[in-house]
C-alpha cells in the first residue's frame, strides 16, 4: 500500500481481555514506532524496531505489552490483562533508515481501544 | 479538516541565540497542543503539552504558549545548544481524539 495501515481502526474490549493491534508499514522501511496517544496525555513513545529488533522498548508502559515485528514488515502491539486506562488511541509510523537522509516518521491512521 | 501549518521548515541559529518556532493550525476547536522533538533513530520526545484552557507552559529552557482563537502556538528556546538540534513537530489533538501533525521545524544550533 501507499502508506501505513493498522487494523482494526476500532476496538472495543472488556476489562481483562487481551488484545492485539496490527501495523502494516510502508514498503521498504526499516524503522517502525508505537506511539500511544491518550486524551489528557498527549502522545507518549512506546517501542521502536530496526529491522525486527526492538533497541527502544523504554516507553512501554507496564510488563502487560509487548510488541514483535517479523520478517521486517508487520508489527504487532499486544495488551495483556487490559485495565481501562489502556484506553487510548495507538499510533504506528514507519520510516526509511538511511545514512544521511533525513528520517520523517509516516503515521498510520491509529486504532482506538476502548477497554469497558 | 484540520490543517496544522509550521513555520520555518528549516531554521540554523548559532549556539546561545533565543529562537521561536511557529505553529498555525485551521482549526480552533482543539482539545490540546503538543510539541515534539524527533531525533534520527529515536521516537518522537514530547517536549510539552498545553490544555485548550492553557496559555502556555514551561519547561527549562522551553516555553510553548497557545492562541486558541487565532489559531496559533509558539515555542520558544532560549539559549540554543548544539544538542536542541532536531526537527520539532507540533500536534493539536481534536475532541474527537484525532491528531493532526505539523510539518515540522528542522532546527541546528551551530556551535
Amino acid at each position: 500500500g501507499a502508506g501505513v495501515s493498522q487494523s482494526p481502526s476500532n476496538k472495543v474490549t472488556e476489562k481483562g481481555k487481551d488484545v492485539e493491534l496490527r501495523c502494516d508499514p510502508i514498503s521498504g522501511h526499516t524503522a517502525l514506532y508505537w506511539y500511544r496517544q491518550s486524551l489528557g496525555q498527549g502522545l507518549e513513545f512506546l517501542i521502536y524496531f530496526q529491522g525486527n529488533s526492538a533497541p527502544d522498548k523504554s516507553g512501554l508502559p507496564s510488563d502487560r505489552f509487548s510488541a514483535e515485528r517479523t520478517g521486517g514488515s508487520v508489527s504487532t502491539l499486544t495488551i495483556q490483562r487490559t485495565q481501562q486506562e489502556d484506553s487510548a488511541v495507538y499510533l504506528c509510523a514507519s520510516s526509511f533508515r538511511s545514512a544521511g537522509v533525513r528520517e520523517t516518521q509516516y503515521f498510520g491512521p491509529g486504532t482506538r481501544l476502548l477497554v469497558l | 479538516k484540520q490543517e496544522v501549518t509550521q513555520i520555518p521548515a528549516a531554521l540554523s541559529v548559532p549556539e546561545g541565540e533565543n529562537l521561536v518556532l511557529n505553529c498555525s493550525f485551521t482549526d480552533s476547536a482543539i482539545y490540546n497542543l503538543q510539541w515534539f522533538r524527533q531525533d534520527p533513530g529515536k521516537g518522537l520526545t514530547s517536549l510539552l503539552l498545553i490544555q485548550s484552557s492553557q496559555r502556555e507552559q514551561t519547561s527549562g529552557r522551553l516555553n510553548a504558549s497557545l492562541d486558541k482563537s487565532s489559531g496559533r502556538s509558539t515555542l520558544y528556546i532560549a539559549a540554543s545548544q548544539p544538542g536542541d538540534s532536531a526537527t520539532y513537530l507540533c500536534a493539536v489533538i481534536t475532541g474527537a481524539n484525532n491528531l493532526f501533525f505539523g510539518t515540522g521545524t528542522r532546527l541546528t544550533v551551530i556551535p
